[in-house]
């Protein structure tokens, strides 16, 4: 099964909003609302944002927040910050006998 | 506080086995509740699912089909860890590999990550 489908970069300046998208299929994002969206920073172990499509687990800013329509999910981190840059990956539970799939990862600069 | 600590070699030859290990504390391997998977981030930067281990009445077991005759995820409920086995390993192997509980669908707390290189 393919790797959930991810812009590979994204760039914004401080204080604005951009969106990262994830796009899969009927088996996988459009099937359950288990996608999850992390943090990665070089040397440091992922960090869980958003999980079950729109959920911010305690401590995460209320300027990240997740979504989904059909096959698609999204992340959008407004007010950009410089601790914003890392890469971010989704990830969702499908119906195949992969049981998990990660998407591509997008890296996001903050000019 | 769960946390989850890795260890095991960084360098493993071609054709031999990586063995990783990961210690669980502020939880217990057999919580009914959650799973323990493996996860890798090969060098090209995408993140895989390998595997998981979970109890729910008796011990159960998935894994991915690239992996799925090669590997082996093993709880040790006597040391609350869990074991990561990957056979007959090739230079694709390389990654850094990740423990990681999921709770209710969710990636919740992650290991430190270990980079294993597979090369003679």
């Amino acid at each position: 099964q393919s790797a959930l489908t991810q812009p590979a970069s994204v760039s914004g300046s401080p204080g604005q909003s951009i969106t990262i998208s994830c796009t899969g299929t009927s088996i996988d994002v459009g099937a359950y609302n288990y996608v999850s969206w992390y943090q990665h920073s070089p040397g440091k172990a992922p960090k869980l944002m958003i999980y079950k499509v729109i959920n911010r687990p305690s401590g995460v800013s209320n300027r990240f927040s997740g979504s989904k329509s059909g096959n698609t999910a999204s992340l959008t981190i407004s007010g950009l910050q410089a601790e914003d840059e890392a890469d971010y990956y989704c990830s969702t539970f499908t119906k195949s006998s992969t049981l998990v799939i990660f998407g591509g990862g997008t890296k996001l600069t903050v000019l | 506080q769960v946390q989850l600590q890795q260890s095991g070699p960084g360098l493993v030859k071609p054709s031999q086995i990586l063995s990783l290990t990961c210690a669980i504390s502020g939880d217990s391997i057999s919580t009914k509740t959650v799973a323990w998977h493996w996860i890798r981030q090969s060098p090209s930067g995408g993140l895989e699912w390998l595997g998981r281990t979970y109890y729910r009445s008796k011990w159960n077991n998935d894994y991915a089909l690239s992996v799925k005759s090669r590997i082996t995820v093993t709880p040790d409920t006597s040391r609350n860890q869990v074991s990561l086995q990957l056979n007959s390993v090739t230079p694709d192997d390389t990654a850094v590999y990740y423990c990681a509980r999921e709770d209710n669908w969710t990636f919740d707390y992650w290991g430190q990550g270990t980079l294993v290189t597979v090369s003679s």
